[in-house]
This record gives structure tokens, sequence and C-alpha cells, in this order.
């Protein structure tokens, strides 16, 4: 199975802020990488696939880069409504593996 | 657009079984593929199961191979987990979500259920 190791798991930051959080897979996964962002009681929901493509609606502050085992999401300047759990997840090969989430909190 | 209800979450004692559904709408449901993620309180997230669009082809994680079937009803758009043997660290969380594709791979998950919650206890 594919590990995918998040990091930091939890992160202070302040609405502005430039925040990067960065997933590593313990094989390659080409570009097959994807994030989602989930808040408190609701389900997870699409943020960027394939490593860097912006999903429809999405606000262009979300980024997304990378290749092979090292990725990462930034937020160009933290809005309120960020403030949530992101997840990485890669569809190269099964099992489908989620990282173990990272934390994004209001400092 | 797109939307996924559940139904079917519940509270069942070990060893028992608890069917969830999954109606469809706003999409050709018959033209992608479908999976069932779930997620323990407070935990992070665990793909379960997938079935292809033409309902032909399924895969399991591990830790429910045997005892959870996923299966469609492409006539009712309507997707299913029936789950036997539950265990109770089979309590989460259960989400129906539309992948971005037909198959299992290279994709993306772009539409997530509300969730439906089963308790094993």
């Amino acid at each position: 199975d594919i590990q995918l190791t998040q990091s930091p798991s939890s992160l202070s930051a302040s609405v502005g802020d430039r925040v990067t959080i960065t997933c590593r897979a313990s094989q390659t996964i080409n570009s097959f990488l994807n994030w989602y962002q989930q808040k408190p009681g609701k389900a997870p929901n699409l943020l960027i696939f394939s490593t860097s493509s912006l999903q429809s609606g999405v606000p262009s502050r979300f980024s997304g880069s990378g290749f092979g085992t090292d990725f990462t999401l930034t937020i160009s300047s933290l809005e309120p409504e960020d403030f949530a759990i992101y997840y990485c997840q890669q569809s190269y090969s099964l099992p489908l593996t989620f990282g173990g989430g990272t934390k994004v909190e209001i400092k | 657009q797109v939307q996924l209800v559940e139904s079917g979450g519940g509270v069942v004692q070990p060893g028992g079984s608890l069917r969830l559904s999954c109606v469809a709408s706003g999409f050709t449901f018959t033209t992608y593929g479908m999976h069932w993620v779930r997620q323990a309180p407070g935990k992070g997230l665990e793909w379960v199961a997938y079935k292809r669009d033409d309902g032909n082809i399924q895969y399991y994680a591990d830790s429910v191979k045997g005892r959870f079937t996923v299966s469609r009803d492409n006539s009712g758009n309507t997707l299913y987990l029936q789950m036997n043997s539950l265990r109770p660290e089979d309590t989460a969380a259960y989400y129906c979500v539309k992948d971005g594709g037909r198959e299992v791979l290279l994709n993306w998950f772009d539409a997530w259920g509300q969730g439906a919650l089963v308790t094993v206890s």
C-alpha cells in the first residue's frame, strides 16, 4: 500500500497568511495526487486534482504542485473560511489511500 | 447539480448486518464509477469500495473484503453497500462518493454525499 504522510499535522495561522502543506508518498505516484478540504460536520470537498488542476468553483488562492513522491498544497492568502482539515489522496494504485490530514487553525 | 443522498445507517450489534443506499442525481450515473469512503469518529478518511459504471468490476479495501459487498442499480441511479459481520472498528460515517471518471485509478472524488453514520456496538 502507498502511504501518504502529511506535514504538519496541524498549524496555526492568521487571515492573510500564506500556508503550505506537504504530502509525501512512500513510492512514486506520478502526478496522481488530489487534495480535499473538510469542515467540521461536513463531507470533504475536492479542491485540486491531478496535483495542480483546480476544481471548478474553488478559489484561485488554492494551488498545488509536485511530482513523484513530494507534493504541496498552498493557500496564498488565508481567508476565514479556509480554517479546516486538508487531506491528500493518491489514485495511482489500489488501495486508494489518504494522508492523515492537516488541521489549519486560527492563530 | 450533483446530489448524493445516503440512507440506511444506524446502530447494529457486532456480527450484525446493515445495508446502505445512495441515490444519485444531477449527472449521468451510468457513466461514472462510484465509491464508498468512511471516516471513524475524529479520525481520517479510509477508502472502502468501488464499483465501475457498468457494474462489472469492483474493488475493496482489505479491511472489509469478504464482509462488504458493493452493488449498483443503474436503472434507479442507486449505489449500495451491504455490510455483514460488522465489527466495532467499522463504526464510522460512510460517504457515497462519485468518481471523476470511469475507472478506479488515475481519477479523483469529485462529489460526496452527506454521510450515513454506522455504529457497531
